[in-house]
């Protein structure tokens, strides 16, 4: 099993719409979750960081923990073109020492 | 200015030859990592460093060796460059809150294309 698990897509979404970005991970001890977005050839950028169960809201963008479950969303919002883009989810490990592991990503188109 | 450059931005270099990729920093931070990102792989830890005595493999070191000159630099090197090297590394940084097990957010570099023909 790997540590992070995102399905990669691509999920297609009309403009407007929800978009629903889900992550697993595997370490039950895991304290520090991360959405990252990147543009195709671009770094990656924090959309949103949460650290304790429940949701958290930052203009558009609402991440949602459940660590009983090891499972962290991130939903868009009334989503627009420029969101298209793939999504990382990271999550900390303290196997060894302190390290984000990445999901291999889910890339998100947003249809006009 | 941005707060993590890297250089350089594109290499392309042939089989056998030695690249270094460089990174500076200017947020202030301990940390530092190199990834690199291969198409439907996502980002893979090469090395890190939580300051500079203390440098760290990663889960794919081989191939790769690093140097932490100072607080604001970490360098990448690839001794023997291999085709299967070809991918587009970034450099983080990350300062050291988070608590014992919690985790900083990481900041990224611009990101460095190297070709290996």
């Amino acid at each position: 099993q790997k540590e992070v698990e995102q399905n990669s897509g691509p999920l297609s979404v009309p403009e407007g719409a929800i978009a629903s970005l889900n992550c697993t991970y595997s370490d039950r001890v895991s304290q520090s979750f991360f959405w990252y977005r990147q543009y195709s050839g671009k770094s990656p950028e924090l959309i949103m960081s949460i650290y304790s169960n429940g949701d958290k809201e930052d203009g558009r963008f609402t991440a949602q923990l459940n660590k009983a479950s090891q499972y962290v969303s991130l939903l868009i919002r009334d989503s627009q073109p420029s969101d298209s883009a793939t999504y990382l989810c990271a999550v900390n490990t303290i196997q060894g020492a302190q390290k984000l592991v990445f999901g291999q990503g889910t890339r998100l188109t947003i249809n006009p | 200015d941005a707060d993590v450059t890297q250089t350089p931005r594109n290499r392309i270099t042939k089989t056998g030859k030695r690249i270094m990729l460089e990174c500076s920093q200017t947020k202030g931070h301990d940390r530092m990592y190199w990834y690199r990102q291969d198409p439907g792989l996502g980002l893979r830890l090469i090395y890190y460093s939580f300051d500079v005595k203390d440098i760290n493999k990663g889960e794919i070191s081989d191939g790769y060796s690093v140097s932490r000159q100072a607080q604001a630099k970490f360098s990448l090197s690839l001794e023997s460059a291999i085709p299967n090297q070809t991918a587009l590394y970034f450099c983080a940084t990350s300062g050291s809150a988070g608590g014992i097990l919690g985790t900083d957010t990481q900041y990224f570099g611009p990101g460095t294309r190297l070709t290996v023909l």
